[in-house]
């Protein structure tokens, strides 16, 4: 079965920082590019980040330019998500999704960040 | 950036009767490749999204062909023949030809009536 589980959030104090994991399996990781879309109740759904197949290229939206980083490491099926000086803003459901030309399938069920003191 | 506009955002659907969104981008979703990379995703309550129809016309494996995406250029739209019970949820549709950034729809929410 193809799919794609994130872990790593949690509660954490605006300016703090947190690394989500996805681990991928089903299918060959080293060849998709992979991506971040985060969901927040004020914002909907937005995409956050993604990274091709070999790590070269990365691309953010800008809202998280300078602050987040994505990176995979294909020998361990894994994708992640550095996230440094937190915002309030940033609170929202963190989805991983594997990349294709026709979009993103499948999803993880998501991981919580919450950003608060 | 693209802005996706999608209508309605509430649609109460008797069960058994037909369902359709619209969705309409600012500009033309056709890439320089030819094809268009406008996709559907619905989510179920408490789920996360999942991708129902992809490059306009394109049916998942495992979705219903009740299903089913039409249009061109920036007019597209996502037609349920008979809604079900299981298709409660919120639909979104998605853009990727002008990708930085990909952008959405606000989301369509479809209940049973």
């Amino acid at each position: 079965e193809v799919q794609v589980v994130e872990s790593g959030g949690g509660l954490v104090q605006p300016g703090g920082s947190l690394r989500l994991s996805c681990a991928a399996s089903g299918f060959t990781f080293s060849t998709h590019w992979m991506n971040w879309v985060r969901q927040s109740p004020g914002k909907g759904l937005e995409w956050v980040a993604n990274i091709n197949q070999d790590g070269s290229e990365q691309y953010y939206v800008d809202s998280v330019k300078g602050r987040f980083t994505i990176s995979r490491d294909n020998a361990k099926n894994s994708l992640y998500l550095q996230m440094n000086s937190l915002r309030a803003e940033d609170t929202a459901v963190y989805y991983c999704a594997r990349g294709s030309s026709g979009g993103w399938s499948p999803w993880g069920q998501g991981t919580l960040v919450t950003v608060s003191s | 950036d693209v802005v996706m506009t999608q209508s309605p955002l509430s649609l109460p659907v008797t069960l058994g009767q037909p369902a359709s969104i619209s969705c309409r981008s600012s500009q033309s979703l056709v890439y320089s490749d030819g094809n268009t990379y406008l996709n559907w995703y619905q989510q179920r309550p408490g789920q996360s999204p999942r991708r129902l129809i992809y490059k306009v016309s394109n049916r998942d494996s495992g979705v219903p062909d009740r299903f089913s995406g039409s249009g061109s250029g920036t007019d597209f739209t996502l037609k349920i023949s008979r809604v079900e019970a299981e298709d409660v949820g919120v639909y979104y549709c998605i853009q990727g030809t002008h990708w930085l950034p990909y952008t959405f729809g606000q989301g369509t929410k479809l209940e049973i009536k």
